[in-house]
């Protein structure tokens, strides 16, 4: 079955970085697109990041464009989410899930999340 | 960017009923539309795409309808494991999120 289990969250100062993963099993991981998710504590869910299913077409959502950094690793079945100057607004539970194979299709796997507080 | 928006913001229902959620699309996303549900402490479930299509094993109880900017998803007998936040997303243009309805139990 599918199974997406990300790992890296923590406490961080702003300004800060951290880099979250999410290791994929259950499917070829190289057939499908691949997004970051966040949920801030008690609201709602705003895309992060996507990447294609060969790494080759990227996109961010303005909030984090220039900061974050997403990749993946064929090889180990992970995807990476690189943070970098954090700030207080990035606190929120990161999420990955699965998109289709195709540029912009739903979600219909998620991990479990992981959270990350910006805090000093 | 597409602004979703979601109605009501709360739901409360009885067992046994019908509920309908309602979201709306700042413009267009065709069909574009999907709608998971969330527990708490919980990962968005997938429920419908394609603004009516059901996912792998969910119950036919749930159906989705609309196109274009209107879309709806009903719960046609509203089981005790229904309660949870719903929220609606279109992946016409990126990806936006609703601000979620949440179904409570009246």
């Amino acid at each position: 079955q599918v199974q997406l289990v990300e790992s890296g969250g923590g406490l961080v100062e702003p300004g800060g970085s951290l880099r979250l993963s999410c290791v994929a099993s259950g499917f070829t991981f190289s057939d499908n697109y691949m997004s970051w998710i966040r949920q801030i504590s008690g609201k709602g869910l705003e895309w992060v990041s996507y990447i294609s299913s060969s790494g080759h077409s990227i996109y961010y959502a303005d909030s984090v464009k220039g900061r974050f950094t997403i990749s993946r690793d064929t090889a180990k079945n992970t995807l990476y989410l690189q943070m970098n100057n954090l700030r207080a607004e990035d606190t929120a539970v990161y999420f990955c899930a699965r998109g289709g194979e195709r540029q912009l299709e739903y979600f219909d796997y998620w991990g479990q999340g992981t959270l990350v507080t910006v805090s000093s | 960017e597409i602004v979703m928006t979601q109605s009501p913001a709360t739901l409360s229902v009885s067992p046994g009923e019908r509920a309908t959620l309602s979201c709306r699309a700042s413009q267009s996303v065709s069909n574009n539309l999907a709608w998971y549900q969330q527990k708490p402490g919980q990962a968005p479930r997938l429920l419908i795409y394609g603004a009516s299509t059901r996912a792998t094993g969910i119950p036919s109880r749930f159906s989705g309808s609309g196109s274009g900017t209107e879309f709806t998803l009903t719960i046609s007998s509203l089981q005790s494991e229904d309660f949870a936040i719903y929220y609606c997303q279109q992946y016409n243009y990126y990806y936006t999120f609703g601000q979620g309805t949440k179904l409570e139990i009246k």
